[in-house]
């Protein structure tokens, strides 16, 4: 069934550092690739996305990257803040026609000053 | 910050009972999702909503139901509850039926005692 792996489940770095969280998707169809930050007892935001006939797209200090051979999706978080600290997921559209998001298990980010 | 709402903020259930919850979508948005989120996971589809008919289902029973009123706003009722359902549900609306974009609402937390 359409599935996608997102990995490390936890992630620490320092203040400055950068961050690199992964996924891997299953359904060879998919085109939509979006990724959501959801803060502790807020909604998932939208803040970045990329589609199947794209290669990377960046704004500001986040970037995602996308190898449609190997069906991976990677996100970069460049000069990390503090205010970057949440749990990141990273979600594939389903190519069934409707808008359903299949999600990653979401990655903790926790950025230390 | 979004448009997306939804009520109750927080409920409490024993299991057995039935529950309600309700979405209002960004204005100008006709497509409306509902997730279920369970606790350290990602979001899992449950059903999609467009011009009041249900479009897409996700791996979910039939006692999960939902509504979409000529307004856009939306509900999801969940008959005989069951312990694992207690979750964080979320509706994201979208503008148009194929629109990739989804925007989240906060959320209902459902804990079924």
């Amino acid at each position: 069934g359409e599935n996608v792996e997102q990995h490390p489940s936890t992630l620490s770095v320092q203040e400055g550092d950068s961050a690199v969280i992964k996924c891997t998707y299953s359904d060879s169809a998919s085109n939509y690739f979006p990724w959501y930050k959801q803060e502790l007892g807020k909604r998932p935001q939208l803040i970045i996305d990329i589609r199947s006939n794209v290669g990377e797209k960046k704004d500001q200090r986040i970037a995602v990257t996308l190898n449609k051979t190997a069906k991976h999706f990677s996100l970069h978080i460049t000069e990390t803040q503090p205010e970057d600290s949440a749990v990141y997921f990273c979600a594939s559209r389903s190519s069934g026609g409707y808008n359903k998001l299949i999600f990653g298990a979401g990655t903790r980010l926790a950025v230390h000053p | 910050e979004t448009g997306v709402t939804q009520s109750p903020t927080h409920l409490i259930k024993t299991r057995g009972q039935q529950v309600t919850l309700r979405c209002s979508s960004q204005s100008g948005h006709n497509t409306v999702s509902w997730y279920q989120q369970a606790l350290g996971q990602g979001p899992q589809f449950i059903f999609q909503y467009y011009r009041e008919e249900e479009n897409g289902r996700g791996n979910f029973p039939p006692r999960f139901s939902g509504l979409q009123f000529p307004n856009y706003s939306s509900e999801l009722n969940v008959n005989a509850l069951e312990l694992d359902d207690s979750a964080l549900y979320l509706c994201a609306s979208s503008p148009l039926l194929g629109a990739e974009t989804q925007y989240f609402g906060p959320g209902t937390r459902l804990l079924v005692l």
